[in-house]
């Protein structure tokens, strides 16, 4: 099976600009969640979607959004993007009560 | 969510030596997990573990879930230079989905 995609993996935007990443999970997961990663915070939980439905969302403004497409495909979306906003954004999927596989990320720069 | 506390934060070591790392937390968890992440990459898991008191061990690695559901340990054998890297506990309660709580990791060194 193929592995959690995600795309691009890397990205360099500027202040005030929006971003949208987007995540494949592993064939037959329906569960995605995505996590943000810096040197200050560590990994840090952004949210997970269900079948389409976010179930839990982290303690991440409301710039941070996503959604989750009929074919278990996520996309995130930062809008008004901020200096601290510059992470390795990570998107992890689940068969269910189960492991979660990360991807190998999208690492976001914001000047 | 909340934060894990992982340690030791770092750990300098000669190849062949064993090595032991620990998370708690001050709540409950049903799933611990421990991961390994090479710079640029994502994490890859490396031991999942669903009971109180369970033991698991994959190749030269061993994790225990603590009988109190609040730790846990990951115990490296014979360590090789392929060990370096940062490893990761997370918790997972899993009862309305599944978020995790990360540790801040332990970075490994390992030196031939």
């Amino acid at each position: 099976k193929a592995g959690v995609t995600q795309t691009p993996r890397y990205l360099i935007k500027t202040r005030g600009q929006q971003v949208t990443l987007s995540c494949s999970p592993i064939s037959g997961h329906r569960s995605v969640s995505w996590y943000q990663q810096t040197p200050g915070q560590g990994l840090q939980f952004l949210f997970e979607y269900f079948s389409e439905t976010q179930r839990n969302k982290g303690n991440f403004p409301g710039r941070f959004s996503g959604r989750q497409f009929s074919n278990s495909r996520s996309e995130m979306n930062v809008s008004t993007l901020e200096l601290g906003d510059s992470a390795l954004y990570l998107c992890a999927s689940s068969a269910g009560a189960d492991t979660q596989y990360f991807g190998p990320g999208t690492r976001l720069t914001v000047l | 969510g909340q934060q894990l506390n992982q340690s030791p934060q770092s750990m300098f070591i000669q190849e062949g030596e064993d090595v032991s790392m620990n998370c708690t937390s001050s709540s409950i968890f049903n799933t611990w997990l421990w991961y390994k992440q090479d710079p640029g990459e994502g994490p890859v898991l490396l031991i999942a573990l669903y009971k109180a008191g369970e033991l698991t061990s994959n190749g030269r690695l061993t994790a225990q879930f603590g009988i109190t559901r609040k730790d846990s340990f990951l115990n490296i054998s014979a360590s090789i230079p392929s060990d370096v890297g940062i490893y990761f506990c997370a918790g997972q309660l899993g009862h309305s989905g599944y978020a995790l709580n990360f540790g801040k990791g332990t970075s490994l060194l390992v030196t031939p």
